[in-house]
């Protein structure tokens, strides 16, 4: 059964901290790992990762994707209140039928001023 | 350009009452997807389609049907609602089931049954 899990359930931070994300994962015939921000109704995409060693950078955020210790991390730099949110991360497997997405439970970032 | 759009937003039920909650996306997606989102327990798979005509389970397909007649719609249909329902449910969309086609979601459907 694939597993992807996330840590840590939530953290606190004032504006101006990085935050560090986790998200570690067990699933058979990985295809890529995506993360998701959801803020009060449906999440919107952030990155997807395909390849070990490699960072996607958007602005104050950015993440990596480690292939042989299965896991990846999203960093938060210079937080604003706007990045309260919770982060999700999903993993992709290749199925005959369709591809399947296995999602974490989630981090809940709250960024007080 | 409209996205993924579900209907209703909000919904309470009495248990036994059946109802379809909607979902249409105007982007031309071949693959489109029901999740359920519980406390704690992240988004978790529902049914999905990879094409007008094609569906299969997810992990909690249970008590749940879904049809694709056309490929901008995709409802989701309650048999006979059940406490354990109450969740909120998500329709997501993707342009294909593979290599850089992140989901879309919509605004959620969130639903209340008694």
């Amino acid at each position: 059964e694939d597993k992807v899990v996330q840590s840590p359930l939530s953290l606190v931070v004032h504006e101006g901290d990085t935050v560090t994300l986790n998200c570690s994962y067990e699933v058979t015939n990985f295809r890529s790992l995506l993360w998701y921000k959801q803020e009060k109704k449906a999440p919107t995409f952030l990155f997807m990762l395909t390849s070990s060693g490699i960072e996607k950078k958007s602005g104050r955020l950015s993440s990596i994707l480690d292939k042989k210790e299965l896991f990846s991390i999203l960093n938060i730099t210079a937080t604003q209140t706007g990045d309260s949110a919770v982060y999700l991360c999903a993993v992709e497997r290749v199925k005959a039928a369709g591809n399947k997405l296995t999602f974490g439970g989630g981090t809940r970032v709250l960024v007080k001023p | 350009n409209a996205g993924v759009t579900q209907t209703p937003k909000f919904q309470v039920l009495k248990t036994g009452q059946s109802m379809t909650l909607q979902c249409a996306q105007d982007m031309n997606h071949e693959y489109m997807s029901w999740y359920r989102q519980d406390p704690g327990m992240g988004l978790r798979l529902i049914h999905y389609s990879v094409g007008a005509g094609i569906t299969d389970q997810g992990e909690v397909p249970n008590g749940y049907n879904v049809s694709r007649s056309t490929t901008e719609d995709f409802p989701l249909r309650l048999l006979s609602a059940a406490p354990s329902q109450t969740s909120v449910y998500f329709c997501a969309s993707s342009k294909n089931r593979g290599y850089n086609s992140p989901l879309h979601f919509g605004n959620g459907t969130r639903l209340t049954v008694t």
